[in-house]
């Protein structure tokens, strides 16, 4: 079975600063792995995805993240942290039946 | 482009009354639709998946006669909730699947979810 731990409920950084959001999996298969991004009393929206391609993943607003297999690893990263990203970060990996398993989330603050 | 909308986004209703809330890919066909649940400050819990033209699969826990799903069109799924409680009380998003390249192995290659806004749902 699939499974995803976010590790931190909440990071707080300061606006300019580098974000960092950490994601650990767990797959018997070589996992399909996803970042999104949750604005209050809103859907999620697809930041980033890995298919098994470029393990360094590019996305959308200036994140991006690694997949790095020895580590069971898929950390997102954005250099400077603009206010706009305060929101709630949630990783998934996709398991059978084309089903996501999302990790606990993340909520980022950002501070001027 | 792929974009899925919901209606209503909130909705507050009596005890014992029933809800019907719409999914709707607007720009692509979705063979296959989610229902999630998410309470707050907690993450989504898959409810059922909801396929076109046949029966929806729920999960382990959710009760399918109290949260009816009927896909009935390639671009529409709805979710109704029957005879709802306050204990009902909480977001509910859904999701659309964009079928993508098909890779060796049939592993769904590049399958992506897309969400929709989301409801909240208030029962008094």
């Amino acid at each position: 079975a699939q499974s995803v731990t976010q590790l931190g409920s909440h990071v707080s950084v300061s606006e300019g600063a580098l974000v960092l959001l950490r994601c650990n999996y767990s797959s018997s298969v070589p996992p399909y792995l996803f970042w999104y991004v949750q604005y209050p009393n809103q859907g999620l929206q697809l930041l980033l995805k890995y298919t098994s391609a470029a393990t360094l993943v590019k996305g959308i607003n200036g994140f991006e993240a690694e997949f790095k297999k020895s580590e069971t690893s898929f950390h997102l990263t954005k250099p400077s942290a603009h206010m706009s990203d305060a929101a709630e970060y949630f990783c998934a990996v996709r398991a059978a039946g084309n089903k996501l398993t999302f990790g606990g989330g993340t909520r980022v603050l950002v501070k001027p | 482009g792929a974009v899925v909308s919901q209606h209503p986004s909130r909705v507050i209703c009596k005890s014992g009354t029933s809800v019907k809330i719409e999914c709707r890919s607007l720009d692509f066909q979705a063979t296959t639709m989610f229902w999630y649940r998410q309470f707050p400050k907690q993450s989504l819990m898959l409810m059922a998946t909801s396929n076109e033209g046949s029966k929806a699969t729920y999960e382990q826990g959710v009760e399918k006669d109290k949260f009816l799903i009927n896909h009935a069109s390639l671009t529409l799924s709805t979710l109704t909730v029957t005879s709802a409680h306050p204990e009902d009380s909480s977001f509910y998003i859904c999701s659309a699947r964009l079928a993508g390249v098909r890779l060796a192995g049939g592993r769904g290659g590049t399958d992506t979810q897309y969400f929709g806004p989301g409801t909240r749902l208030t029962v008094l």
